[in-house]
């Protein structure tokens, strides 16, 4: 099956530190990749969306210089946080699929659970 | 801005026991899928439904879309701790793919 890694799984950082997170397909090419965030307990809330070789599609109210999104290529799409404080500690979570037809499933990596010091 | 609610938010059970989840909007969606959780793991997804009324089932799991595909049910026969996570509803919307993801409801099932 259609498999997607994130790397890295965890990371724990300093205040002000950018953070680049990489979310691959590894046996299918992915047109768009889904970037979500999620809070301890709580449902998923989409960021971003990124087609390959396009600039990413925002979410109201994510900031895009805080939260930056590049898709160079079929197989990856990376999310750097930039200049991370405390309030971006959180769970982010890729997905990928393939194509544009609806009705397709997410592909999801396993996250990344980010903290903040 | 659609929204998904879940209900119940959080269910404690006992093996054996049955249970029912339900995921509403008020928007209508062109999909709605059903995904499990474990902690520090994506979403897994389990079924997705795309015709009102349609029902699917996977084991002991019985999912349904409602009729207006506004809503939908995840019905779960003879809990096993197996069972144990979080489950998410998400609906499709619009040309491009995205999904909402609803509230979530964590169950938890004992021995």
């Amino acid at each position: 099956g259609a498999v997607v890694s994130q790397h890295p799984s965890r990371v724990i950082c300093k205040s002000g530190t950018s953070v680049k997170i990489e979310c691959r397909s590894l046996d299918f090419q992915a047109t768009t990749m889904f970037w979500y965030r999620q809070f301890p307990k709580k449902s998923l809330m989409l960021m971003a969306t990124s087609n390959e070789g396009s600039k990413a599609t925002y979410e109201q109210g994510v900031e895009k210089d805080k939260f930056l999104i590049n898709h160079a290529s079929l197989t990856l799409s990376t999310l750097t946080v930039t200049s991370a404080h405390p309030e971006d500690s959180s769970f982010y979570i890729c997905s990928a699929i393939t194509g544009s037809r609806l009705n397709q499933p997410q592909h999801f990596g396993d996250g990344t659970r980010l903290s903040i010091l | 801005t659609q929204l998904l609610e879940q209900s119940p938010q959080f269910l404690s059970i006992q093996e054996g026991e049955n249970l029912t989840v339900y995921c509403n909007s008020s928007s209508v969606f062109s999909s709605l899928q059903w995904y499990r959780q474990e902690p520090g793991e994506g979403p897994v997804l389990l079924v997705t439904v795309v015709t009102g009324g349609e029902v699917k089932k996977l084991k002991r799991l019985t999912f349904q879309f409602g009729d207006a595909r506004k809503d939908s049910s995840l019905h779960i026969t003879a809990a096993q701790p197996g069972d144990t996570g979080l489950y998410l509803c998400a609906g499709e919307y619009g040309t491009a793919s995205k999904l909402t993801f609803g509230t979530g409801t964590r169950l938890q099932v004992t021995l």
